[in-house]
């Protein structure tokens, strides 16, 4: 048991299109970060959400953004899909109480077309 | 910009042999070490970290870790691997900060290990 959910597992989209993921932290955790793993790559954070603000940003573009809710879940909203997109994307959570290491959900594979 | 190096891609060991897999990572500050395993069909999981303190560190199923700050090396070791370690495994870093570790963790690429039994 990951602890930490995200949903959907697999999701295709078209390029031009819109893609919501979500994320339910583990439980104790209030702080969500995000990645992207591409095929054959390591992680690479996107952004980090603590108190329902964006508190920290990788090297993303704007068409990336997210939200945390009052419950400490969280979204990853892509815009404009390319097909560049086409990754892992991985939910972490930890907790902002001490030296808290990231528990990582199981992804969304998002494939776009 | 912080960046971390694996040395190798792919490596394959039969069981019983000893393990090394090679980290290094430029950056100039204090720095948290953490290596992550992800086994077939899994979430990443946490192997060991190192944060202060001993630079030897010891993590779980018989896996260490040496930091050489010198080298700005994080060397993964096990004596003696299992089948089931057959796995992908990742090591990162991040900036030592008045905040919790694990903010903007920085992966390396990867080295897939393939173990034969």
């Amino acid at each position: 048991d990951a602890g930490v959910t995200q949903s959907p597992t697999h999701l295709i989209k078209t390029r031009g299109q819109q893609v919501t993921l979500r994320c339910s932290p583990k439980s104790g955790h209030d702080t969500v970060s995000w990645y992207q793993q591409a095929l054959g790559q390591g992680p690479q954070f996107i952004f980090q959400y603590y108190e329902e603000e964006e508190r920290q940003r990788g090297n993303f573009p704007d068409r990336f953004s997210g939200h945390q809710f009052p419950n400490y879940s969280s979204e990853l909203n892509v815009n404009a899909l390319l097909l560049g997109d086409s990754a892992l994307y991985l939910c972490a959570s930890s907790s902002r109480q001490g030296r808290s290491p990231l528990h990582f959900g199981n992804g969304t594979r998002l494939t776009v077309t | 910009a912080q960046s971390v190096s694996q040395h190798n891609h792919h490596v394959i060991l039969s069981e019983a042999a000893s393990l090394e897999l090679g980290c290094n990572y430029s950056y100039g500050g204090t720095v948290n070490l953490f290596w992550y395993v992800q086994y077939p069909g899994q979430h990443l999981q946490l192997l060991l970290k190192y944060f202060s303190g001993d630079p030897l560190v010891k993590g779980i199923k018989g896996f260490e870790a040496e930091f050489i700050k010198s080298k700005f090396s994080f060397n993964l070791r096990k004596p003696s691997v299992q089948w089931s370690d057959t796995a992908e495994y990742f090591c990162a870093v991040n900036a030592e900060s008045s905040e919790q570790a694990g903010t903007a963790l920085i992966f390396g690429k990867g080295t897939t290990l393939s173990v034969s039994s």
